[in-house]
């Protein structure tokens, strides 16, 4: 079975900087999706990044970056000129794609990112 | 406006009491999904509908019942519950073949058992 790991449970920065969350995870699959989502205090849960274990570029989304290592099976989160509005629970979540059906989602525990002024 | 609605926002209810919870997508998703995250833990799934079909039940207690009447609508029930089962109850929706692109999650229900 595959299992994410997130071995921050807390980050806080100031306004601005640049923070990197950590997450690895476990599995025999050679392809698979990883995501980030962000869950602020209104609970909702949204999709900040994805990566394809098959593209070897690292995905950007505006000043969310990954750094995925395959081989390592990391995938890290860098948030550039961090916002207040940054400030929520970040969980990292790995997808073992099947031809058909539902695509079950694995989450790591989260960790709880506070952007101070 | 998520694409997936999910009611009532907060719900407390006593161990012998019977509520539901419901979750609706508009998104024309064929995939829905109920996770519990209680705090410290990692969001656990706890049941999958596939075009209406229940296509998995990870070992929920049958204290949990799900319903799935069409691909837009997913319920839960809910009947003699214990405290331990507080939680967070997120829906999700996905579309098949294309679920590479992740989640489209609900807002939650918050449970509190007393």
């Amino acid at each position: 079975a595959q299992t994410v790991t997130q071995s921050q449970p807390e980050m806080s920065v100031q306004e601005a900087e640049t923070v990197t969350l950590s997450c690895t995870y476990d599995t025999s699959e050679s392809n698979y999706y990883l995501f980030w989502y962000k869950q602020p205090p209104s609970r909702q849960m949204i999709l900040v990044i994805r990566q394809e274990a098959y593209k070897q570029q690292n995905a950007t989304e505006n000043r969310f970056s990954v750094n995925f290592q395959k081989a390592a099976k990391s995938f890290s989160l860098k948030i550039s000129d961090s916002q207040l509005g940054d400030t929520a629970m970040y969980f990292c979540a790995f997808m073992n794609p099947i031809i058909q059906g539902a695509q079950k989602l694995v989450f790591g525990q989260g960790t709880r990112l506070t952007i101070n002024p | 406006e998520t694409g997936v609605t999910q009611t009532p926002r907060h719900l407390v209810m006593g161990m012998t009491n019977k509520k539901s919870l419901k979750c609706e997508q508009h998104l024309g998703h064929n995939a829905m999904y109920w996770y519990k995250q209680s705090a410290k833990k990692p969001l656990e799934l706890m049941f999958v509908y596939n075009f209406k079909e229940q296509t998995e039940n990870n070992s929920v207690p049958s204290r949990f019942s799900p319903e799935c009447p069409n691909s837009s609508h997913l319920f839960l029930h809910l009947h003699t519950l214990q405290p331990e089962d507080s939680a967070l109850y997120l829906c999700a929706s996905s579309q098949e073949y294309r679920g590479r692109g992740g989640y489209t999650f609900g807002s939650g229900t918050r449970l509190t058992v007393v």
